[in-house]
């Protein structure tokens, strides 16, 4: 079966650049968006159709797609960006990666 | 903007059935691009989508979840329901429902969630 494939945690300093990568067969033959989730909060979608940002997200969050590897860049990270992000793609079924715990400190 | 709110019991006992409605509001359920879904998340784990609904009744499920789910809808009520047979205590979880879109017959993203509803199953 289709599996994304996340880092479980990583760790940013303020004001530098975090990039979350999301693995998949053949990942860039398919459509794949980003959520952030803070804890007791419901995902918000960050990035979606690779590269598309939802209006009122900050430009700071980006999203690449080529190959094997999605990446969501968070560049200029704050502190506020600390949360777990989730890549997700559709593969005959909606597929979620596992999660990636970003730590701004 | 679109806003859904779940509902439904927070304590489920072990073989019973799971029943949970989601309310969309400020926004038709009823538009062609969209899909409705339901996704689940055990305690601090990640998110594990169960199915979507189209307006027009058609669903489609998580091959891992098919045998115990059932989805349900009423525009007239502009609600979409899960139903989750035989639970056991690994169906624990919050469940959120949100807004797909549809792009090419394919469930794209989902951009609107509901805060979502903790469901504990115990006796």
């Amino acid at each position: 079966s289709f599996e994304l494939t996340q880092p479980p945690s990583m760790s940013v300093s303020p004001g530098q650049t975090a990039s979350i990568t999301c693995f998949g067969d053949k990942l860039g033959d398919r459509y794949v968006c980003w959520y952030q989730q803070k804890p007791g909060q419901s995902p918000l979608l960050v990035i979606y159709q690779d590269r598309k940002r939802p209006s009122g997200i900050p430009e700071r969050f980006s999203g690449s797609n080529s190959g094997n590897t999605a990446t969501l860049t968070i560049s200029g990270t704050q502190p506020m960006d600390e949360a777990d992000y989730y890549c997700q793609a559709w593969d005959s079924s909606l597929v979620f990666g596992g999660g990636t715990k970003l730590t701004v400190l | 903007q679109v806003q859904l709110q779940e509902s439904g019991p927070g304590l489920v006992k072990p073989s019973q059935t799971l029943s949970l409605t989601c309310t969309v509001s400020r926004g038709s359920i009823s538009r062609g691009d969209y899909y409705w879904s339901w996704i689940r998340q055990h305690p601090e784990k990640g998110l594990e989508w169960i199915g979507y609904i189209f307006y027009s009744g058609s669903t489609y499920y998580n091959p891992s979840l098919k045998s115990r789910v059932t989805l349900s809808v009423d525009t007239s009520k502009s609600q979409f329901s899960l139903k989750l047979s035989s639970v056991t205590a690994a169906d624990t979880a919050v469940y959120y429902c949100a807004r797909g879109a549809r792009r090419a017959e394919v469930l794209n993203y989902l951009d609107y969630w509901g805060q979502g509803t903790l469901v504990t199953v115990s006796s």
